[in-house]
């Protein structure tokens, strides 16, 4: 059975403090890496398809980084904003028929003014 | 910007009580997925939906639930028999072709069986 874990599960933090997250997931047959921000009552919006050991992307603030051999990628978020608060989801692509994807947990952000 | 929409964005049903959950994908999008998430659990693959039939589906996924795109357009999560435990926030996402492509999700809709 596939796992994929994610931490910590919750994190408060300062306006303007730079936090990193966790996600790990199986080293093998592995193809693609999703990043997910989710804000309550809202779609979650991709924010990164990480595919290649040595990955790493970038969008405004946030970036990520990807180790596939080890099994393991990281969400930076610099200088955290108030709207940074919400709920980042990585979630693994298998590699099966349909590419279902597989979910942590999650890490749910709260930036204070 | 293209978006999936899902309606309704909340349902309450009596337990046994048949519901459908309604969405409406991208339009060129090919792959189709609901997914669920109980309140503190992870969010959890049902089912995929491809070429006009179910490509896969998890052992939640039983003879209570069932999958349809009736029109091209609409695609419905139909749940015969609701339980107490069906309560949850139900995703419906699509995306293109293409493995490395984003799936893209919809708002989602809370269904809660009493």
């Amino acid at each position: 059975i596939l796992n994929v874990e994610q931490s910590p599960q919750s994190l408060h933090v300062q306006e303007g403090d730079s936090t990193n997250f966790t996600c790990s997931f199986p080293s093998s047959n592995f193809y693609a890496l999703h990043w997910y921000r989710w804000e309550t009552a809202k779609s979650p919006e991709a924010l990164f398809v990480m595919t290649l050991n040595g990955d790493e992307k970038k969008k405004g603030r946030i970036s990520a980084t990807l180790n596939t051999k080890e099994g393991y990628s990281y969400l930076y978020i610099k200088g955290s904003q108030p709207e940074d608060s919400a709920t980042y989801l990585c979630a693994f692509f298998d590699s099966g028929n349909t590419g279902k994807l597989i979910f942590g947990q999650g890490t749910t952000l709260q930036v204070k003014p | 910007e293209p978006e999936v929409t899902q309606t309704p964005s909340h349902q309450v049903t009596q337990m046994g009580q048949e519901v459908i959950l309604r969405c409406v994908p991208i339009s060129n999008h090919l792959y189709f997925y609901w997914y669920r998430q109980i309140l503190g659990q992870k969010v959890e693959f049902l089912v995929s939906f491809y070429n006009n039939e179910i490509s896969e589906k998890s052992e939640i996924f039983d003879d209570q639930f069932s999958v349809e795109r009736p029109d091209g357009s609409n695609f419905t999560l139909k749940i015969r028999s609701t339980k107490l435990e069906d309560s949850a926030m139900y995703f419906c996402a699509s995306r293109p072709t293409g493995i490395y492509n984003e799936q893209f999700f919809g708002p989602g809709t809370r269904l809660t069986v009493l």
